[in-house]
């Protein structure tokens, strides 16, 4: 069955360290997105790209970048970790603009 | 922000009740779904409503569309405790394949 997945689940890191997220996908989607969650806020829209080469900024996209060379993967970059970067992020995949498919999310703890 | 919002934050009802759930949104839509996490999990599709439709039924669950008020509803009929998660209106842009998501509604359904 196809499916996306998130790496790591959880992650502790220091302030200003560079911090990498995975997200591969098997679905062959050209859409992917990354958001990340906190309390109060919902989910919010970081980074998407619709297809290899291409990247798009989303609503809160400063201290991160993302990167497409293929279509499965779409890894989200944190250039320079700071505490306000500790959130809950999620990884997403559609098919034109249609039903997203989620990831299990990464939890990351910036000390 | 292009978030929509969820109305009322947090909602507790029994088991068998009616849950509602609403939506308000702020721009012009090419259609609105409607997405469940349960905790400590990633979002899971439910049901999409296209611009052009007033209602739709999938199963327990019963969606509304006002576009000329920005607004929309889910409906769970007969709620059941597996119904416990959180629910996420996502409205899709007239330009674009990424969905802007709400701040949600943490239903608790009580055995």
């Amino acid at each position: 069955d196809a499916e996306i997945t998130q790496s790591p689940r959880h992650k502790i890191t220091e302030t200003g360290r560079q911090v990498t997220l995975a997200c591969h996908q098997t679905w062959n989607h050209n859409n992917m997105f990354w958001y990340r969650q906190d309390l109060g806020h919902g989910l919010r829209l970081i980074h998407y790209s619709y297809g290899v080469q291409d990247t798009n900024k989303g609503e809160v996209s400063d201290g991160y970048s993302v990167s497409r060379s293929n279509t499965e993967d779409l890894p989200l970059t944190l250039e320079s970790a700071a505490s306000s970067q500790t959130s809950v992020y999620f990884c997403a995949s559609s098919d034109g603009p249609a039903i997203q498919y989620f990831g299990a999310g990464t939890r990351l703890s910036v000390l | 922000s292009q978030q929509g919002e969820e109305d009322p934050q947090a909602l507790s009802i029994q088991e068998g009740e009616n849950a509602t759930m609403n939506c308000s949104y702020k721009t012009s839509i090419n259609n609105l779904q409607w997405y469940r996490q349960n905790s400590g999990r990633g979002l899971v599709h439910l049901i999409l409503i296209r611009s052009n439709e007033r209602e739709k039924h999938s199963g327990r669950l019963r969606v509304t569309l006002d576009t000329s008020k920005k607004s929309s509803s889910l409906l769970i009929t007969a709620s059941r405790a597996a119904d416990t998660a959180s629910y996420f209106c996502a409205t899709g842009a007239n330009t674009g394949n990424q969905f802007y998501f709400g701040t949600g509604t943490s239903l608790t359904v009580i055995p």
